[in-house]
């Protein structure tokens, strides 16, 4: 079975400049998620989809954080403007949503440095 | 907002020991899940213990849960080298919004 893939693998953008991330989560996962992971903390979620409706977006800046999952498969996240806290690795998630068991597979993450 | 702290923040020890790290969490959880997460690698999921259960097991692996004192610990037995990474529990609380801990850091030494 594919895990869940991402891309680019890592990115540097100047400060202000816009970026793009791009997951495909493993196949018929229905919910999938989106991680922030600065340098020495845990993963913070920032948004969760389950197919393509949000279920949990309250930690996403959304004054430069977007997120969008079309026809319930594949999701970017894109971050405009970008500022030197965002830099950090963002993680995809998905999982089948199996209620009560909720394993989540994680992608290797796209690391941003923003400068 | 981090819901799990880990203790400790960073662990050495030789091959072949034991590992011991706890979390603590501040409110009611659905279950509690351990990831490890390897230098520059996602994170893989370990064990999963719901609210009601006390102990549960998975190779080298023992996960316990106390949520009357709301803390859980993993103990890995007969460390290896490649057990070295970085542990996190996380908590869910509900709807499977996984909310992670700061992680304990594991060294082990050959």
């Amino acid at each position: 079975e594919a895990g869940v893939a991402q891309s680019p693998r890592y990115k540097i953008i100047e400060k202000r400049q816009s970026v793009a991330f791009w997951c495909n989560p493993i196949s018929g996962h229905a919910t999938l998620y989106w991680y922030q992971q600065i340098l020495g903390q845990g993963p913070k979620l920032l948004i969760q989809f389950q197919n393509n409706g949000v279920v949990d977006d309250s930690q996403l800046p959304k004054d430069r954080f977007s997120a969008e999952r079309l026809k319930g498969v594949d999701s970017t996240l894109k971050i405009q403007p970008a500022k030197l806290e965002d830099s950090a690795v963002y993680l995809c998630a998905s999982s089948s949503g199996t209620p009560s068991y909720n394993e989540q597979f994680f992608g290797p993450g796209t690391r941003l440095t923003v400068l | 907002s981090q819901q799990g702290e880990e203790d400790p923040q960073a662990l050495s020890i030789q091959e072949g020991e034991n590992a011991t790290m706890n979390c603590s969490y501040k409110t009611s959880i659905n279950n509690l899940q351990w990831y490890r997460q390897n230098s520059g690698r996602g994170l893989v999921h370990l064990i999963l213990i719901r609210s009601n259960e006390r102990e549960k097991h998975s190779g080298r692996l023992r996960v316990t849960l106390d949520t009357s004192k709301k803390s859980s610990s993993l103990l890995i037995t007969a460390s290896r080298a490649a057990d070295t990474a970085s542990y996190f529990c996380a908590t869910d609380n509900q709807g499977g919004k996984l909310i992670f801990g700061q992680g304990t850091e594991l060294s082990v030494k050959p």
